[in-house]
């Protein structure tokens, strides 16, 4: 049962334009939620977090926005850079200060330069 | 300051046969979560440890076990591998302080392949 889902495996964006990746959940109890981000040969990294109590939290070019009526985050980058170029995973949490992750299959973000 | 090491980096194991798998988290972590990753799939959860003691378990069979030392590191153990097992396994630590819970940090994982 994935209880988190990034529907879209790959994206691709012009440099200096924005990335969108999403991501929906399905367990209602979830109150803390990750982006990960993964490069070929390399454990994942984090990146940005946001919790429950917010709709949006913003690190740099990185923006993460959280609907919580629709179960629904999404991850801004503005601009892209081809560095950017990773699987980036979202990630969930069902209990403040729990530490089980549920993670989603990851979309493939290509930035062209 | 040395990141979450895992080793060893691949492994190649017969159906049937018992794996062990190690982490050294990073340094001031005293929390170590284990997660498969099977390919095209996010991690998995599998356990975490925490002072010496599993702490939370996901949806994995008793026939993965683990460990925590006092100085912290972890063992994975796998017996009678399954072709299934084949994946990547991460090690992730954090601090389990308020503030920081969340902020795991993942090693390079271990490619083990089941034949």
């Amino acid at each position: 049962d994935q209880q988190v889902k990034q529907n879209s495996p790959s994206l691709s964006v012009q440099e200096g334009r924005i990335s969108i990746l999403n991501c929906d959940y399905t367990n209602s109890m979830f109150d803390y939620f990750l982006w990960y981000k993964k490069y070929p040969a390399e454990g994942p990294t984090f990146l940005i977090s946001i919790s429950s109590i917010k709709d949006k939290n913003e690190d740099g070019r990185f923006t993460v926005f959280l609907n919580k009526s629709a179960k629904h985050l999404s991850l801004h980058i503005v601009p892209s850079q081809p560095g950017d170029s990773a699987v980036y995973f979202c990630a969930a949490s069902a209990q403040y200060g729990g530490n089980q992750f549920y993670f989603g299959t990851g979309t493939s973000l290509t930035v062209i330069p | 300051d040395a990141g979450v090491t895992q080793s060893p980096t691949h492994l190649i194991k017969t159906r049937g046969q018992q794996v062990t798998l190690r982490c050294s988290p990073k340094s001031g972590h005293d929390t170590v979560s284990w997660y498969q990753q099977a390919l095209g799939q996010g991690p998995q959860f599998i356990f975490q440890y925490y002072e010496e003691e599993e702490r939370q378990r996901g949806n994995f069979p008793d026939r993965f076990s683990g460990h925590q030392f006092p100085n912290y590191s972890s063992e994975l153990n796998v017996n009678a591998l399954w072709l299934g097992d084949s994946a990547l396994y991460l090690c992730a630590s954090n601090l389990a302080t308020a503030g920081s819970a969340y902020e795991q940090y993942f090693g390079p994982g271990t490619r083990l392949t089941v034949t």
